[in-house]
């Protein structure tokens, strides 16, 4: 039962323009959430993160938006760039005591058209 | 300051045969961490270590052993690899704030035949 799901496998967005990403997840229990990209041929990279305490993120072209009413989270990225092309995953983290695991969702495939 | 390294990037072994992918990291960090990655599947957890002398299983242990050696090396071991262990595999670590970011390394892509 996936706690973490990114229900679209791909994206495609026209250069300059911007990207929503999305993902849902079921526990409300998780204490942070965390978006990473990941190129092939190389491992994800750290994003951006958002507290369960909080709506809003921002960090330069990157914002993430929480609703945890909803348990919903989105990635804006504006204006998105032909770099930004690539596999953008949502992370949730369970803090059972000194354990920080984080509960990936399956993956995003983005693509910016120049 | 070269983040989180794993050896080989590559391995391609027979079914029955054991192999140990290496991972070290120089940020300091206490806890490490294996995942697997199959397409399809996204990210799933082998074995973590939440510090030094710890370690547990995550979601897929099966198969698969780990050594926490000192604070920056952690080792994953498949002591008789079968082609279902076909993947690309990742280590990360993470330092110890409440955010609990995790860095990862390149990846070490397993081929068993």
């Amino acid at each position: 039962d996936q706690q973490v799901k990114q229900n679209s496998p791909s994206l495609s967005v026209q250069e300059g323009r911007i990207s929503i990403l999305n993902c849902d997840y079921t526990n409300s229990m998780f204490d942070y959430f965390l978006w990473y990209k990941k190129y092939p041929a190389e491992g994800p990279t750290f994003l951006i993160s958002i507290s369960s305490i909080k709506d809003k993120n921002e960090d330069g072209r990157f914002t993430v938006f929480l609703n945890k009413s909803a348990k919903h989270l989105s990635l804006h990225i504006v204006p998105s760039q032909p770099g930004d092309s690539a596999v953008y995953f949502c992370a949730a983290r369970t803090n059972a005591g000194n354990n920080r695991k984080l509960i990936w969702g399956l993956g995003t495939s983005l693509a910016v058209n120049p | 300051n070269a983040g989180v390294t794993q050896t080989p990037k590559f391995q391609v072994l027979k079914t029955g045969q054991s192999m140990t992918l290496q991972c070290a990291q120089d940020m300091n960090h206490n806890s490490m961490y294996w995942y697997r990655q199959d397409p399809g599947m996204g990210l799933r957890l082998i074995y973590y270590s939440a510090s030094e002398g710890t370690t547990d299983k995550g979601e897929v242990p099966n198969g698969y052993n780990v050594s926490r050696l000192n604070k920056r090396e952690f080792s994953l071991r498949l002591e008789s690899a079968a082609p279902s262990q076909t993947s690309v595999y990742f280590c990360a670590s993470s330092e110890s704030r409440p955010s609990g970011t995790q860095y990862f390394g390149p990846g070490t892509r397993l081929l068993v035949l």
